[in-house]
């Protein structure tokens, strides 16, 4: 157990809906990160978040957002779901600050999206 | 903008061998971080090395070895004495020191090891 926790572990929904994605960060970790992996893209940086403010945007569609909160887990929220989006969905974290800069991230087990 | 490549799809071991990942990356900066990361079919990312660009020692971690060619911009992985637990899918990943800089990722390499 890396101590980042995802759910749910598996989601499977039809296109054009709206799914959310739950992370919460290791304990005492600031920042939260989203990934993306999927078969063609590889894994891609979505988005992340430091103690609740939004520190830097990658590869994210408009349909997506994310947000952090005050008790700092995050949510990924994906809306009119396309067949494209189906993929493995990670949330890591990390203490923040400098430090952060020679560290790895703990990444969670991630979320495996099925769009029918 | 940086890119990573992993040119080996999939490699495979024997047991107790020797095997070696290769990865190429392209900055142009010159000081920044690499890493391999393990991905288990558990899906978990698990950190398996980590090499600072301004240190010529070439990191180790037990039977994880990396070989560091700054000038070629290339940075495999060794490891050594392979075990069954050592499946996985390993990836490379570069991080500038620009602080706010994310991670690129390389596309992966499926290593098996055969009993």
């Amino acid at each position: 157990d890396s101590g980042v926790t995802q759910t749910p572990k598996h989601l499977i929904t039809a296109t054009g809906q709206r799914v959310t994605l739950r992370c919460s960060p290791r304990s005492g970790d600031l920042s939260v990160y989203w990934y993306q992996q999927s078969l063609d893209q590889g894994l891609q940086f979505l988005i992340q978040y430091y103690n609740g403010e939004e520190r830097a945007k990658g590869n994210i569609l408009e349909r997506f957002s994310a947000q952090q909160f005050p008790d700092l887990h995050s949510e990924l929220n994906l809306s009119s779901l396309e067949l494209g989006d189906s993929a493995l969905y990670f949330c890591a974290s990390s203490p923040g600050g400098q430090g952060d800069l020679e560290n790895g991230y703990t990444f969670g087990s991630g979320t495996r999206l099925t769009v029918v | 903008a940086q890119t990573v490549t992993q040119s080996q799809p999939e490699m495979s071991v024997q047991e107790a061998e020797t095997v070696t990942l290769s990865c190429t990356y392209d900055t142009s900066e010159s000081d920044y971080y690499l890493f391999w990361y393990k991905q288990p079919p558990s899906r978990q990312m698990i950190l398996v090395i980590r090499q600072e660009a301004y240190k010529q020692q070439n990191a180790t971690e037990n039977r994880f070895s990396v070989n560091f060619q700054k000038a070629a911009k290339s940075f495999s992985l060794k490891i050594s004495d392979s075990q069954l637990g050592d499946a996985a899918m390993y990836f490379c990943a570069y991080r500038s020191r620009n602080y706010g800089q994310n991670f690129v990722f390389g596309p992966g390499t499926r290593l098996s090891v055969l009993p």
